[in-house]
């Protein structure tokens, strides 16, 4: 497909688990962020990537939050031993030199 | 006190309606000025995009931007049951990181 493509679309873990949130961005894309979005809420930045390289991580609310780009594609977010204030939508957005970010759908994480 | 402020609503109007939505921002730095719109259980998709102050118009959207003020508007004209979204806008100092507000749920009544 021709957008940002994230899985999966839903994911349900009890307190405690390791997730991992992948996101395909658009293909040739060089920047990649991830958001996060409480319910009622606007996105919040938790960080960007271009190509392999994390330029900003300032977002992550946690050393339980991760996140890699290893070869320059698609991007991983990790989140360690989660608890129920990490259920949100988690947004990823690319997009290409000069131009404005394409959403994908999000991850919407319940932690029970 | 946020960044960026908006008004959550939610704002219904009926159908062929002028509807407005505006932000409040608090940093000096922010250049480029968005708004997005957000179905139910999707991203947001961009809907305008405004470099420093002045007017955009798109079809039956405007933004305004006044940076002497810190404000930003949407205006949407003739509004459609179509229309009926979450909009959220957002800004940034470069053409990388997004500040967004809440967002205000739109409902346009047929």
């Amino acid at each position: 497909g021709a957008g940002v493509s994230q899985s999966p679309r839903y994911k349900v873990a009890k307190r405690g688990q390791d997730v991992a949130l992948r996101c395909d961005p658009i293909s040739g894309h060089v920047s990649l962020f991830w958001y996060q979005q409480a319910l009622g809420q606007g996105p919040e930045f938790l960080t960007y990537f271009q190509n392999e390289a994390q330029l900003d991580k300032s977002g992550l609310p946690s050393d339980r939050f991760f996140a890699e780009r290893p070869e320059g594609s698609v991007s991983t977010l990790k989140i360690q031993r989660t608890q129920q204030e990490d259920s949100a939508v988690y947004l990823c957005a690319s997009s290409g030199s000069g131009e404005q970010l394409h959403f994908g759908n999000g991850t919407r994480l319940t932690v029970t | 006190q946020k960044e960026v402020e908006q008004d959550p609503g939610p704002l219904s109007v009926p159908e062929g309606a002028i509807v407005s939505l505006n932000c409040t921002y608090s940093n000096s730095a922010f250049q480029y000025f968005m708004w997005y719109r957000q179905y139910s259980r999707k991203g947001p998709e961009l809907l305008m995009y405004t470099y420093s102050s002045g007017n955009k118009e798109d079809g039956r959207f405007t933004a305004q931007v006044d940076k002497s003020s810190k404000y930003i508007s949407l205006f949407i004209r003739d509004s459609q049951p179509s229309d009926s979204a979450t909009y959220l806008c957002a800004m940034s100092a470069n053409e990388g990181k997004l500040i967004f507000g809440q967002g205000t749920e739109l409902s346009v009544k047929p």
